[in-house]
């Protein structure tokens, strides 16, 4: 099993949609969650942290689910540069390096 | 302003050549990662350096070389021992010990020819 898996994509979709991405991972010791954002061809940047409360930055929201071993990321109002490949990176002990999801992608439609 | 930097942006290497891929920092961070992306694929980490002088292998390391001779430089070398290296390197740095995201240069583009 992988450690981390993401929804095999793509997700297609329209403009002003919601769309919702889940991650699960194996290592229940897991310190710290994020969500980054790749472009095509490009580095990936972090989105944001996900927190145990949840947290909401815009039309983002982010969601951790320990005892399940979950991530989910919302995107409420899909615009067209939303459009990019989302990961799901997770980090097994702080100090240590990450491990990353193999992305899911979104193509935001007019 | 802070951040990474990896250089060329792009580079092409003959079959048997060794080159060499540069990244530097200068957000004082401690750690420092290498990692190779391949077409519609996950990242795979191929060394990290957690410290000056110390660095320790990643999941696909074999035909990699890194140095840390320095906190704000990490070049990772691609040698002839590795068959198939034509991908993405993304080189990263992070706060060590605080569970804080990466930061990530944009990239290196290493196509074989």
């Amino acid at each position: 099993r992988k450690e981390v898996e993401q929804d095999p994509g793509p997700f297609n979709v329209p403009e002003g949609a919601t769309v919702a991405f889940n991650c699960t991972y194996s290592n229940s010791a897991s310190q710290s969650f994020f969500w980054y954002r790749q472009d095509c061809r490009k580095e990936p940047k972090l989105l944001m942290s996900v927190y145990s409360s949840g947290n909401e930055d815009g039309r983002f929201t982010a969601q951790l689910n320990r005892a399940s071993q979950y991530i989910s990321l919302l995107i409420r109002d899909s615009k067209l540069s939303d459009s990019a490949t989302y990961l799901c990176v997770v980090n097994e002990y702080y100090g240590q390096n990450f491990v990353f999801g193999p992305g899911t992608r979104l193509s935001v439609l007019p | 302003d802070g951040g990474i930097t990896q250089s060329p942006k792009y580079l092409f290497r003959k079959e048997g050549q060794n080159v060499t891929l540069s990244c530097e920092q200068n957000l004082n961070h401690d750690a420092m990662y290498w990692y190779r992306q391949d077409p519609g694929q996950g990242l795979r980490l191929i060394y990290y350096s957690q410290i000056v002088n110390d660095f320790q292998k990643g999941d696909i390391a074999e035909g990699y070389s890194v140095s840390r001779e320095k906190k704000e430089s990490f070049p990772l070398t691609v040698t002839s021992a590795q068959k198939n290296p034509t991908a993405f390197y993304l080189c990263a740095s992070s706060i060590e010990g605080q569970g804080n995201g990466y930061t990530f240069g944009s990239g290196t583009r290493l196509t074989v020819v």
